[in-house]
């Protein structure tokens, strides 16, 4: 059974390009969740949906930063533009509804260097 | 403020040993206590996780001891491996905010063969 997909896996950009990051939730997953990986601040949740719907943005740092949930198979991170300081590893996870375990199963990343 | 405070940052132990990372939390309405493991280049998976009506949780070598009158739980490592080599993450989930999950800032454990 296919994990959580993430593309793309590397993106190096410039300073004020669009980057736009891409999910797909594992099939039957009600939520999804977008978090970013830096060291110097951990895993920082930025949006999570639940069944397509953004229910807390409450972590997106600035109106750069936007994400949507077309249907049960796709979401997208966008940045525009980019800054040096979004530099890091973006990780989508998603995760059965409510009443099961909670666990998130997370893809691989989008490691994203913005010169 | 939902945190969740972890230490050590990192953790050399030599092989046989048992590493142990703490954590503490604020929130009393948070009702799952997982742990997750990340090797590099890897998103993070779940390890083991701990609801708060226990105190304590253990699948095969790692065990999770859970205090929730001192809003503190813990993540043993028995005869540790090179293997084991990650970093570890705590974190909670809430119910009240959300249905969200919040991590600790991570555990570097380095094994010595």
């Amino acid at each position: 059974d296919a994990g959580v997909i993430q593309s793309p896996r590397h993106e190096v950009t410039e300073m004020g390009q669009e980057v736009t990051l891409r999910c797909k939730p594992i099939s039957g997953h009600d939520y999804l969740f977008w978090y970013r990986q830096t060291m110097m601040r951990g895993l920082e949740l930025l949006i999570y949906f639940n069944n397509n719907v953004p229910i807390d943005d409450s972590g997106m740092p600035e109106d750069r930063f936007s994400a949507k949930m077309p249907n049960a198979s796709f979401s997208t991170l966008k940045i525009q533009p980019s800054e040096p300081r979004d530099s890091a590893v973006y990780f989508c996870a998603s995760s059965p509804n409510r009443g099961a375990s909670g666990e998130l199963f997370f893809g691989e990343g989008s490691r994203l260097t913005v010169l | 403020q939902q945190q969740v405070k972890q230490s050590p940052q990192s953790l050399i132990v030599q092989k046989g040993g048992i590493p142990i990372i703490n954590c503490a939390y604020e929130n009393t309405a948070f009702d799952y206590f997982p742990w997750y493991q990340q090797f590099p280049g890897k998103g993070p998976a779940l390890l083991i996780a701990i609801r708060p009506d226990v105190s304590e949780k253990k699948e095969g070598r790692f065990t999770i001891s859970f205090n929730k009158s001192a809003k503190q739980f813990s993540l043993h490592i028995m005869d540790s491996q090179p293997g084991d080599s990650a970093t570890y993450f705590c974190a909670a989930r809430g119910v009240t905010g959300g249905f969200k999950t919040i991590f600790g800032a991570g555990t570097r454990l380095f094994v010595k063969a």
